[in-house]
């Protein structure tokens, strides 16, 4: 089993839609959770990290995590075009590594 | 302030040979994380230095090596190439704590033949 899973995809809204994407991890030590969007052929590049219960927002992107149940989830507000890419669940459990999930790939249709 | 930079960006090799690859962290970033990205595999972890020493390493065999600089600066390399060590390299800097944010590079893409 991955530490680190992500709902299959791919994902396909309508621009201006809500994109949900969710993870789940197994490794109850992880403290700290990150998403990362990665566009075709470029490196990850940092959206959100969260490290406490709750929800955590930045613009149009909300993060939200859940110890209890051990899940992890990205909301994308009002999709632009601009938002198709593939999105990275990654966890960290204080060994100075992440984790990743296999990745969420969203296109936003116009 | 610049991000994490690598080269080269792109290498072709030949199995049996071996490569070297470089990474330089964000200014006043002491700890340098290697990941490897494969279509079929995603993003695996390889190792993470800091202040020289290595802290943590991945599943990965031998062949897979790395080394870091008095400056933060590391390199990877992998020795006997094999063709499924084509992908991506990702070289990722934070400030060293366990669980903190990494910045990534723009990756060094090898193609193994």
């Amino acid at each position: 089993q991955k530490e680190v899973e992500q709902n299959s995809g791919p994902l396909s809204v309508p621009e201006g839609a809500i994109a949900s994407l969710n993870c789940t991890y197994s490794d109850r030590g992880s403290q700290s959770f990150f998403w990362y969007r990665q566009y075709s052929g470029k490196s990850p590049e940092l959206i959100m990290s969260i490290y406490s219960n709750g929800d955590k927002e930045d613009g149009r992107f909300t993060a939200q995590l859940n110890k209890a149940s051990q899940y992890v989830s990205l909301l994308i507000r009002d999709s632009q075009p601009s938002d198709s890419a593939t999105y990275l669940c990654a966890g960290s459990s204080n060994d100075y590594k992440l984790s990743f999930g296999a990745g969420t790939t969203v296109t936003v249709r116009a | 302030k610049a991000g994490v930079t690598q080269t080269p960006r792109y290498l072709i090799k030949t199995r049996g040979q071996q490569v070297t690859l470089s990474c330089s962290p964000i200014s006043g970033h002491r700890s340098v994380s290697w990941y490897q990205q494969t279509p079929g595999q995603g993003l695996q972890f390889l190792f993470e230095y800091f202040s020289e020493t290595q802290r943590n390493k991945g599943n990965f065999p031998g062949r897979f090596s790395g080394r870091q600089f008095s400056n933060s600066r590391s390199e990877m390399n992998v020795s006997t190439l094999e063709l499924g060590d084509s992908a991506l390299y990702l070289c990722a800097s934070s400030s060293g704590g366990g669980e903190e944010t990494q910045y990534f590079g723009p990756g060094t893409r090898l193609l193994v033949l």
